[in-house]
């Protein structure tokens, strides 16, 4: 069965030190990996999303990258983090080739102070 | 623009009862839909989906309705426990979509 894991599970960080956060994707192969934010009380908001290996689309305009060096393997990144970057980070994946059902990680609670 | 968004933020009910969670959609060209639950502080969880082919989805305890004629989906709880307390979330895509577009989620609270 496939399983994904996100970590760290919670992070707290000043204003402008960087960010790197890491999700992998255990048994399946060439899946879709997506990265949201939530904030408190609301609903997810698309980042990033990779069809493969190196291939990152932006969704909204930020200072958050992504990255995908290996198959299973997505990774959230900022050189100077910012307070409004605070939130519930969600990584999610689906079948490669098809956008339909997304399966989610448990996230990464980012605090920037 | 196309959204997806639901007509009640908050639900709560008794224990034993069944709930009922709405969500409209506007995107005429969607063609699945998901809904997911999300317990607080962790990810959503995938619930059950459907088909814009069929009305009626029936699962463990869950059942989702399509209307396509509205665009109306809802979640159907039956004998609501204090364990499904948690935000629910529709989701859709389509084929002429890349991506899930999800609403803003309905937070349902079971009282015991």
């Amino acid at each position: 069965s496939q399983t994904i894991h996100q970590w760290p599970a919670t992070l707290v960080q000043p204003v402008g030190s960087p960010l790197s956060l890491e999700c992998t994707v255990e048994g399946t192969s060439n899946p879709n990996l997506y990265w949201y934010r939530q904030a408190a009380g609301r609903g997810l908001q698309l980042l990033f999303y990779s069809v493969g290996i190196g291939q990152i689309s932006s969704e909204v305009p930020q200072n958050l990258s992504a990255s995908r060096p290996q198959d299973r393997q997505f990774i959230l990144s900022s050189k100077k983090l910012l307070l409004s970057d605070s939130g519930f980070y969600l990584c999610a994946w689906s079948v490669g080739g098809s956008q339909e059902t997304q399966y989610f990680g448990p996230g990464t609670r980012l605090l920037v102070l | 623009g196309e959204s997806v968004g639901l007509h009640l933020p908050t639900l709560s009910v008794q224990e034993g009862d069944n709930s009922i969670i709405n969500c409209a959609y506007s995107n005429s060209a969607s063609d699945y839909f998901i809904w997911y639950k999300q317990e607080s502080g962790k990810g959503p969880q995938f619930i059950i989906d459907i088909r814009s082919n069929m009305d009626k989805r029936q699962g463990q305890r869950v059942t989702v309705l399509l209307n396509k004629t509205v665009k109306h989906l809802s979640l159907q709880i039956a004998a609501t426990q204090p364990g499904d307390s948690a935000v629910y979330f529709c989701a859709e895509n389509s084929f002429s979509g890349s991506r899930l577009t999800f609403g803003e989620g309905t937070q349902l609270t079971v009282n015991p």
